[in-house]
């Protein structure tokens, strides 16, 4: 089956320490986004990426890096820097090309709590 | 930040109504307009996506319009059902392509 997992579920930190969450997907989609979620709020973009080794930030990227060194992965580090990290965060794909409509497949997601 | 506005932020309904909710975007640069069905302890799925002018799109009960020029989009849910009880999201993609502004969400309640 394809599609995007994102491990753990649940994840809890104490405060202070860095947290990466894991994405992957085998529908060989280029594209890949990363999304926090705030109660009572949408889905927010914290980074992007449309091709392997690149990416760029969205609206929301301070206390957050990734990397894309493989086109299935996109590994998303919460770090100490980030001021409120408690969210849920959702990781999504899609096709890029010339006729592609940017429809975004999305994983599980995974609920972060620091402490 | 692109501002993508979503009405009314949450319905409660009867089995058996009709209802309606807005999307209104920036109505500049536009590229594709997204509309995603969220349910509880699932991930967003999408529901339609629309490109020009004038689009209208069907699925069962579910129906959604496009007005690029003024920048909006309606999505109507015809007899509701406690099936379609989830958060109902928009999402804006400019010409800029490659990254979506979601709005904030609608959340329908069905009551049977």
């Amino acid at each position: 089956d394809g599609g995007i997992t994102q491990s753990p579920k649940y994840l809890f930190r104490k405060e202070g320490q860095n947290v990466t969450l894991s994405c992957e997907q085998n529908l060989n989609h280029d594209a890949m986004y990363w999304y926090r979620q705030d109660p009572g709020q949408g889905l927010r973009l914290i980074y992007y990426s449309q091709i392997v080794n690149d990416f760029q930030k969205g609206d929301i990227a301070e206390g957050y890096s990734v990397s894309r060194e493989k086109k299935e992965s996109f590994p998303l580090t919460v770090t100490s820097a980030q001021k409120n990290p408690t969210a849920f965060y959702l990781c999504a794909s899609s096709i890029v090309g010339q006729s592609t409509t940017y429809e975004q497949y999305f994983g599980p997601g995974t609920r972060l709590t620091v402490t | 930040i692109l501002n993508v506005e979503q009405s009314p932020q949450s319905l409660h309904v009867q089995e058996g109504d009709s209802t309606n909710f807005t999307c209104s975007f920036p109505s500049s640069n536009f590229y594709a307009l997204h509309w995603y069905r969220w349910e509880t302890a699932k991930s967003p799925e999408a529901l339609f996506v629309m490109t020009l002018n004038g689009d209208e799109k069907k699925k069962g009960r579910i129906s959604a319009t496009l007005n690029t020029k003024e920048g909006y989009s309606y999505l109507y849910i015809k007899g509701s059902q406690p099936e379609d009880s989830a958060t109902y999201l928009c999402a804006f993609t400019n010409t800029n392509a490659g990254k979506s502004t979601f709005g904030d969400g609608t959340t329908l309640t069905v009551k049977p």
